[in-house]
């Protein structure tokens, strides 16, 4: 089955760690996002790639950092300068930045920083 | 960038009845979604729709892009519709823009 896989689901850290969060995906897609998710808010754009070896900034960047070094993953981490981590994350994917591309969710990470 | 407003922001609805969800966008826009976010955080893709009518099952949407809104129509609502429905715009640079979300309660 093709699709977007999240590891791991809940995550729990101590402050002034950073973590990793992972994303893979089967669906051959060009493009991934990853986005963040606070209680009763919408999603806000962390970072996006549209190819590997290149990624850009979204509306939220500060403290984050990625890589694309494969086409299937796009690993997130969240630094210690991130100074509220704790928020549900979640990474899509679309076959690339253009019309008729439907946006695809795997099903999120739980991270709870004390 | 482009401004996405949806309403209501909360819905209580009883088993059976009939539902419209807005999304009001503050520029033209190339492409549009609407997902379901289910309780267990998941989001599904319910319908792409940057202009026009589509239906799939009890749920359809319309999206009027000249006047920069679309509505989601949900009739008969089961309590497996309960979630958060997202809408999501893309303008030229194709990079989406949500919505704060309709959280929806149905009631058995």
């Amino acid at each position: 089955d093709g699709g977007i896989t999240q590891s791991p689901k809940y995550l729990f850290r101590k402050e002034g760690q950073n973590v990793t969060l992972s994303c893979e995906q089967n669906l051959n897609h060009d493009a991934m996002y990853w986005y963040r998710q606070d209680p009763g808010q919408g999603l806000r754009l962390i970072y996006y790639s549209q190819i590997v070896n290149d990624f850009q900034k979204g509306d939220i960047a500060e403290g984050y950092s990625v890589s694309r070094e494969k086409k299937e993953s796009f690993p997130l981490t969240v630094t210690s300068a991130q100074k509220n981590p704790t928020a549900f994350y979640l990474c899509a994917s679309s076959m690339g930045l253009a019309e008729h591309y439907e946006q695809y969710f795997g099903p999120g990470t739980r991270l709870t920083v004390t | 960038g482009i401004q996405v407003e949806q309403s209501p922001p909360d819905l209580i609805l009883q088993e059976g009845a009939n539902s419209t969800l807005r999304c009001n966008f503050s520029d033209s826009v190339n492409n549009l979604q609407w997902f379901h976010q289910n309780p267990w955080g998941q989001l599904i893709n319910l319908f792409y729709i940057p202009s026009g009518t589509k239906q799939n099952g009890r749920l359809s949407a319309t999206t009027v892009a000249t006047e920069r809104y679309s509505l989601l129509y949900i009739s008969s609502s089961q309590t497996t519709d309960s979630g958060v429905y997202f809408c999501a715009v893309e303008g030229g640079s194709y990079i989406p823009t949500f919505g704060r979300g309709t959280s929806l309660i149905v009631h058995p």
